[in-house]
């Protein structure tokens, strides 16, 4: 069965720390992934996607992700973090094959703390 | 503008009392979805749909319904709905199968 862990349900940093956070997944098939930001009283925004090529990803607002297949990971960075932040980070992974079958993380609060 | 549409965003209802959320995609998005959120579960599926008039369940279908009549709306039903219904809910649309969700704000249910 296919699954998506993200392991940290919250992560507090201090501003202009560096953050990581960490995105698990189990396939049998071919993978393609997402990671969306969700800020308070909105629907989700796609930060970055990886179909395939290049394994470091770059999205907006300066994160960045790394496909890791051997290690199914899918880490999503940003070197210096800003107040503005301050959201839920959800790791989505597609499956190729069959339907369109998208999986969600259980989603990552990042706390920034000024 | 390129958005999804839903409606209403706040909805408070009494068990049993039949509702329907719309949504609605100006993209020409052959793929419409419903998830539903929930504290520590994210997001699960409810329905999917391809293209008009093909739906299919996603992951927790039980107590919901839907409809493709037309590509651009893609409501969502509760016959008969139960507090365990209570949720945020969102609707998602994609041009094609591998390409990113585009979400809708949001409708907040709350059934007493």
């Amino acid at each position: 069965a296919q699954s998506v862990t993200q392991l940290d349900s919250q992560v507090p940093v201090f501003e202009e720390a560096p953050v990581e956070l960490r995105c698990n997944y189990s396939s049998s098939v071919s993978v393609y992934l997402f990671w969306y930001v969700q800020y308070p009283n909105q629907g989700l925004q796609l930060l970055l996607k990886y179909l395939s090529g290049s394994t470091l990803v770059k999205g907006i607002n300066g994160f960045e992700a790394e496909f890791n297949k051997s290690q199914t990971s899918f880490h999503l960075r940003k070197p210096s973090v800003h107040i503005s932040d301050t959201a839920e980070y959800f790791c989505a992974v597609g499956y190729y094959g069959g339907y369109q079958k998208v999986t969600f993380g259980t989603g990552t609060k990042l706390q920034v703390i000024p | 503008e390129a958005q999804v549409t839903q409606n209403p965003r706040y909805l408070i209802t009494v068990t049993g009392k039949k509702l329907t959320v719309t949504c609605s995609q100006n993209m020409n998005h052959e793929y419409m979805s419903w998830y539903r959120q929930d504290p520590g579960l994210g997001l699960r599926q409810i329905y999917y749909s391809m293209n008009v008039e093909v739906t299919d369940k996603g992951d927790v279908p039980e107590g919901y319904k839907v409809s493709r009549k037309e590509k651009r709306n893609f409501p969502l039903i509760l016959e008969s709905p139960s507090p365990n219904q209570t949720s945020l809910y969102f609707c998602a649309s994609s041009l094609n199968r591998d390409s990113p969700l585009h979400f809708g704000n949001g409708t907040r249910l709350t059934v007493t």
